[in-house]
């Protein structure tokens, strides 16, 4: 079974500061993870994936996230956060049949003026 | 455009209802997804199918039934719902169902009375 553990349900940043949303993930085989982003009243976007290959991953608006599998983490960072990064994030990992993605329980990152 | 379309955006319905979600994707994927969002749970996988055969249900309850005549289309059939059934309900594709990213939707927001 696979299992994704994001630390921190909310997350307040000032604009301008590094933003850091954990994801802590559980499975028996080399894990697929994935970034997703929600806005209001919207679907999930992906922000980036990691596939095995590089372990420092670069996705969309500046987001990055790093897996290490001694900690079994995938933390996503951005340097400096703008108020439109203001939105929900979902970590995610993939089941080995690749039918079954499993998501933690979405971060709520706030980005003060 | 995010390739994937649900359709309604929003609906309300009486618990002795029957109504249909709608879900189509012009992204070419023979996977397809439902998925229920909840306040305050995670990312509910509901039901799966991979080249118009179901392949997943995750004990949802039968009063939600899922039809997939192709691969581009997919339905959510309601009927006899509780109001706990009220979420945003997402639909997504992927392709072939083999470890790769999913696309959602923008999403139905149901609610029950």
């Amino acid at each position: 079974a696979q299992s994704v553990t994001q630390l921190g349900s909310h997350v307040s940043v000032s604009e301008g500061a590094l933003v850091l949303l954990r994801c802590n993930y559980s499975s028996s085989v080399p894990p697929y993870l994935f970034w997703y982003v929600q806005y209001p009243n919207q679907g999930l976007q992906l922000l980036l994936k990691y596939t095995s290959a590089a372990t420092l991953v670069k996705g969309i608006n500046g987001f990055e996230a790093e897996f290490k599998k001694s900690e079994t983490s995938f933390h996503l960072t951005k340097p400096s956060a703008h108020m439109s990064d203001a939105a929900e994030y979902f970590c995610a990992v993939m089941n080995n049949a690749g039918n079954m993605l499993t998501f933690g329980g979405g971060t709520r990152l706030m980005v003060k003026p | 455009e995010t390739g994937v379309t649900q359709t309604p955006r929003h609906l309300v319905m009486g618990m002795t209802n029957k109504k249909s979600l709608k879900c189509e994707q012009h992204l070419g994927h023979n996977a397809m997804y439902w998925y229920k969002q909840s306040a305050k749970k995670p990312l509910e996988l509901m039901f799966v199918y991979n080249f118009k055969e179901q392949t997943e249900n995750n004990s949802v309850p039968s009063r939600f039934s899922p039809e997939c005549p192709n691969s581009s289309h997919l339905f959510l059939h309601l009927h006899t719902l509780q109001p706990e059934d009220s979420a945003l309900y997402l639909c997504a594709s992927s392709q072939d169902g083999r470890r790769t990213e999913a696309f959602f939707g923008q999403g139905t927001r149901l609610t029950v009375v």
